[in-house]
Formats: C-alpha cells, structure tokens, sequence
C-alpha cells in the first residue's frame, strides 16, 4: 500500500525556516518524481515544487522561488521542503504527493498525504 | 493566471447526474491533455480520480468522467451518490513546466 506521511509542521516567525519531511513507503521511492502542493485555511490547491527521480532537477511556483527548496534522499525514501523567509501567506497545509506513473505525459499528482500544518505568524 | 476557473459549488439530488466545469488558457488546459480531477474531504489527503483528461485510475468508479473542448475541461459524475459529496479540484500542466489547480467546487448532494 502507498504511504505518504508528512511531518515538521509547526508555528513559526515570520522570516523564520522550518523543514518538512515525507516519509514514503509501499512503492519504490526512488523511481518517481514526486510534488509539494498546499492549501491555505479555506482556500484551494496551489502547486508549489516538484522534484525528478534522481533529484537533479527542480521546479517551484513563483511565489517559493528562491525561499523554498525540494529534495530527497533515495536511500531514506523521504521526500524534503526547506521553507525559508517564511510570510504570513505561507500559512497552509502541506501536501506531498507522488507523481502519476500511468501518466502518458505531465498530469501531475496521483498519491498524496494528508498533510502537515505550518502556521507563520507573530 | 494564477488559478484555473472552477464554480465555486454545484448541487444534485441522488441519481442525478452533475458537470463541473474548468477553464484555463492556451497555455496549460488548451496546450496540454494533462488535466487531471482530484476529489478532496478536509482534514483527509486528496484523491485521484481522473488523469490525462478522461483516464481513470484503477478502483474509481465508472460514474465519473471527463472531457476536454479548446481551453476548458469538464468532470461529469453520473448516478450521484451520497459518497461524492466533498470538493472537487482540477489541475493542468502547463507551459512554464509547473502545474496549476483550479479553486476548487464544493459538491453537495441534496
């Protein structure tokens, strides 16, 4: 069974860091691409990162880029998300997801966790 | 753009069939057949039910379906069923090699 699991949500400063981790099982880890997506409290998905298989190469909405960076460590099967210079509208839920195999192109996300919460605020 | 265009909530009774609606730009929905629907209840991890416009992942039901005409795409849920309540979020690859979501539709099931 696929298993992803977030964890490293907290309360934190603005400007201040925080790490996230996704810890994946049930699959082989190290073969697919896999995604960052979070929801703000009562708004909608939004697409934040995405990372290949072998994790050599990134992409990142516009609004993370340059403060938020997407890794993995194969060997450990888990996904990252350093968040850096966090702002009030960092605020959500976060998301990681596997990317669709089954896919004949980019159709994104298939599996997802259930998220963990990062709150920024003073 | 920021955000694919969904309406904010549709409704049907049991049995009824419902079209959710997605419109984009010819720079994600009318470049790509990369459209993909995720069905969401709060709290819970999102779910996959349609990829690549109308391909449906193994175990979901045949009630749902999708299509796709110029820059819009469109979920279609036949037979509704207490079951399908909950928000509904479509999503496309676009041409700056990111992808983009909708902002969600809040089914309800009268």
């Amino acid at each position: 069974e696929v298993q992803l699991v977030e964890s490293g949500g907290d309360l934190v400063q603005p400007g201040g860091s925080l790490r996230l981790s996704c810890a994946a099982s049930g699959f082989t880890f190290g073969s697919y691409w896999m995604h960052w997506v979070r929801q703000a409290p009562g708004k909608g998905l939004v697409w934040v990162a995405r990372i290949n298989s072998e994790g050599t190469t990134t992409k990142y909405a516009d609004s993370v880029k340059g403060r938020f960076t997407i890794s993995r460590d194969n060997a450990k099967n888990t996904l990252f998300l350093q968040m850096n210079t966090l702002r009030g509208e960092d605020t959500a839920v976060y998301f990681c997801a596997r990317d669709n195999p089954d896919s004949r192109g980019y159709s994104g996300p298939d599996f997802w966790g259930q998220g963990t919460l990062v709150a920024v605020s003073s | 753009q920021s955000v694919l265009t969904q309406p904010a909530s549709v409704s049907g009774s049991p049995g009824q069939s419902i079209t959710i609606s997605c419109t984009g730009t010819s720079s994600d929905i009318g470049r790509y057949d990369f459209v993909s629907w995720y069905q969401h209840h709060p709290g819970k991890a999102p779910k996959l039910i349609l990829y690549d416009v109308t391909d449906r992942p193994s175990g979901v039901s045949d009630r749902f379906s999708g299509s796709k005409s110029g820059n819009a795409a469109s979920l279609t849920i036949t037979g509704l069923q207490a079951e399908d309540e909950g928000d509904y979020y479509c999503a496309s690859y676009t041409t700056t090699i990111t992808w983009i979501f909708g902002g969600g539709t809040r089914l309800t099931v009268l």
